[in-house]
């Protein structure tokens, strides 16, 4: 079983919609939580970020985490079709100076 | 500000030959990666430098040599190059634990 898993999609809805995506992960030392953009041909960029438990919003984005149950989810309301990219969840223990463990990614495209 | 520079950014070898992808980052950040991503793969960790002067292997390291040249700049030699190693590399840097990581634009390898 890896570390971190995440459905790759692909992911299609009309424009407008609420888009959840999720990845799971089996490593109870995760504490920072992350969730990267990444368009065609680009490099990833941060999106969101969170510390342990609980939710973050930003705009039209808002990061759940629920570390009882290993689980975290990026909610887009108001999808837009600027919002179709990869989307990579991404976590970090928090002891050590070890590398970000990602997801898969899901591709999401948002049909107008 | 640059952020986290790659060269080159598109490159095609013949099997067996040699090279060396560059990475430079101008954030005074003590950790820098290199990852490759494959479909379907997401982007996996190749090796890593937790600060200068440190380099550790991570999950698929396999074929890969890599320096830490000083703080800035973090190099992925290929010695051998085979056809299983087309991929995208991307390189990344963070200051600490905890915090996000940033990522080049990426260099695009064919191998024939």
């Amino acid at each position: 079983q890896k570390e971190v898993e995440q459905d790759p999609g692909p992911l299609s809805v009309p424009e407008g919609a609420i888009v959840s995506l999720n990845c799971t992960y089996s490593n109870s030392a995760f504490q920072y939580f992350m969730w990267y953009r990444q368009y065609s041909r680009k490099g990833p960029e941060l999106l969101m970020y969170t510390y342990s438990s609980g939710n973050k919003e930003d705009g039209r984005f808002t990061a759940q985490v629920d570390k009882s149950s290993k689980y975290i989810s990026l909610f887009i309301r108001d999808s837009q079709p600027s919002d179709s990219a990869t989307y990579l969840c991404a976590m970090s223990r928090n002891s050590g100076n070890t590398p970000l463990v990602f997801g898969k990614g899901t591709r999401l495209s948002v049909i107008a | 500000n640059a952020g986290v520079t790659q060269t080159p950014k598109f490159q095609v070898l013949k099997t067996g030959q040699s090279m060396t992808l560059q990475c430079a980052q101008d954030m005074n950040h003590n950790s820098m990666y290199w990852y490759r991503q494959d479909p379907g793969m997401g982007l996996r960790l190749i090796y890593y430098s937790a600060s200068e002067g440190t380099t550790d292997k991570g999950e698929v390291p396999n074929g890969y040599n890599v320096s830490r040249l000083n703080k800035r700049e973090f190099s992925l030699r290929l010695e051998s190059a085979a056809p299983s190693q087309t991929s995208v590399y991307f390189c990344a840097s963070r200051w600490v634990r905890g915090t996000e990581a940033f990522f080049g634009q990426g260099t695009r390898l064919t191998v024939v």
